[in-house]
């Protein structure tokens, strides 16, 4: 079965740059959700799209933003980048209208070490 | 505000034998989801099991299943037969105020001994 995708898996950046991670989710799925989680520690909701729209915002900081694209492909774009963004980034999706369990499945995640 | 409380930092289990992780969780709301994930080594985030509210019944995957305790708003896990593959973190979690955003625990550390 098809799973999440996500790209890059790795990516190194400098502080002060930018960064674009992408999230491809399980065809169908109408909700994609994103979360950050830092070393030792667990996943921390950043922020959900349902329909291309913006449903639900967490602990995302205004240096960040992010979309769901016409395809249902999410960006997340992390401006200035600070040597405490590094984390592990998780995409995930969901079948909202078909699933009210909200049971979500993740990407493999996006490793972003800021040096 | 809700939270999700796992109280084991670290468990260590025989290979073979049972172990059970705790959960505890806060929520005033009355129909609700419930879920387990695990993360390997390899970092996915791997969904093991989920438990409706509403369903008096413990949700039970193969090797997997769940001591669900609505009053007492506890859920755990119970692994039976572990084998190495199943050292991983656990997470509980559970989608905060009927939101969408998964709120989890803080992890327990499962170690399986050969």
């Amino acid at each position: 079965a098809a799973g999440v995708i996500q790209s890059p898996r790795h990516l190194i950046k400098e502080k002060r740059e930018t960064a674009t991670l992408k999230c491809y989710p399980i065809p169908r799925h109408d909700t994609v959700y994103w979360y950050q989680q830092g070393p030792g520690q667990d996943p921390q909701f950043l922020i959900s799209f349902y329909e291309k729209m913006q449903s639900d915002k967490g602990s995302i900081p205004d240096r960040f933003s992010a979309q769901q694209f016409s395809d249902y492909h999410s960006e997340l774009n992390m401006s200035s980048l600070e040597l405490g963004d590094s984390a592990l980034y998780f995409c995930a999706s969901s079948h909202r209208d078909r699933d009210s369990s909200y049971e979500q499945y993740f990407g493999p995640g996006t490793r972003l070490t800021v040096t | 505000a809700q939270t999700v409380t796992q109280s084991q930092p670290e468990m260590s289990v025989q290979e073979a034998e049972t172990v059970t992780l705790s959960c505890t969780y806060d929520t005033s709301e009355s129909d609700y989801y419930l879920f387990w994930y695990k993360q390997p080594p390899s970092r996915q985030m791997i969904l093991v099991i989920r438990q409706e509210a509403y369903k008096q019944q413990n949700a039970t995957e193969n090797r997997f299943s769940v001591n669900f305790q609505k009053a007492a708003k506890s859920f755990s896990l119970k692994i039976s037969d572990s084998q190495l593959g199943d050292a991983a973190m656990y997470f509980c979690a559970y989608p905060q105020g009927g939101s969408e955003k998964l709120v989890f625990g803080k992890g327990t550390k499962l170690t399986v001994n050969p």
